[in-house]
């Protein structure tokens, strides 16, 4: 019940394109879901995040789609370019003391010229 | 804002030996700490969570003995690996959340190698 399962595990975009991944949750306690960026030898960085309370949140190319009857959310990289080529995780929490927050198995994305 | 910081970012030990990774929120005070393991090409493994001021608590599996975590302040958490072994060459990431307890922000990481 604490597994978020994420789709694709890879995944190659032609530049311009749209990026999906996909993310399915169990725990209908999870109340906090970002989305984490990481470059090889990097650590994750955050870059989207959104609460059950509301279905849509944009920030510039990136979005965050979230259907909270279906317990699925998905980012959608819009003109999607070869900088954004990383691995993406998708993560759940419940928020409070000590959230620990539940990662996806990770997709990488490779954006070709 | 909400940057943090660890050192070193690679390190070479030898089989035995102990190493000690700093991690520190530079703009914020972090109420809570994590402290992740990475293998190549897979996700990442909470170890354990920290809070200022008490006694780490250890995930399933991961051996607090040789997982040394101290939260000794709201800016600074260490993690040392005692007695290293080829076997914990890994990446290793620390986290750090403020008081809102919401948003987990990772450090660059640590690349460990033993030999």
């Amino acid at each position: 019940q604490q597994q978020v399962k994420q789709s694709p595990q890879s995944l190659i975009v032609q530049k311009g394109g749209i990026s999906i991944i996909n993310c399915a949750y169990e725990n209908t306690a999870f109340d906090y879901f970002p989305w984490y960026q990481q470059f090889p030898g990097k650590g994750p960085a955050l870059l989207i995040a959104i609460r059950p309370d509301v279905s849509e949140k944009k920030e510039g190319r990136f979005t965050i789609s979230f259907n909270k009857s279906a317990k699925q959310f998905s980012l959608h990289i819009m003109d999607s370019q070869p900088g954004d080529s990383a691995t993406y995780f998708c993560a759940a929490a419940t928020t409070g003391t000590a959230s620990k927050l539940t990662f996806g198995t990770g997709t990488r994305l490779q954006v070709t010229l | 804002g909400a940057v943090v910081s660890q050192h070193p970012s690679w390190v070479i030990c030898k089989s035995g030996t102990s190493v000690k990774i700093e991690c520190r929120s530079l703009d914020f005070q972090a109420t809570t700490m994590f402290w992740y393991r990475q293998f190549p090409k897979q996700s990442l493994m909470l170890m354990a969570t920290s809070n200022e001021g008490s006694k780490a608590t250890y995930e399933q599996g991961v051996e607090k003995d040789k997982f040394l975590i101290n939260h000794a302040s709201l800016t600074l958490s260490t993690l040392t690996v005692t007695s290293a072994h080829p076997e914990d060459s890994s990446f290793y990431i620390c986290s750090a959340m403020g008081h809102l307890q919401e948003t987990q922000y990772f450090g660059p990481g640590t690349r460990l190698l033993v030999l």
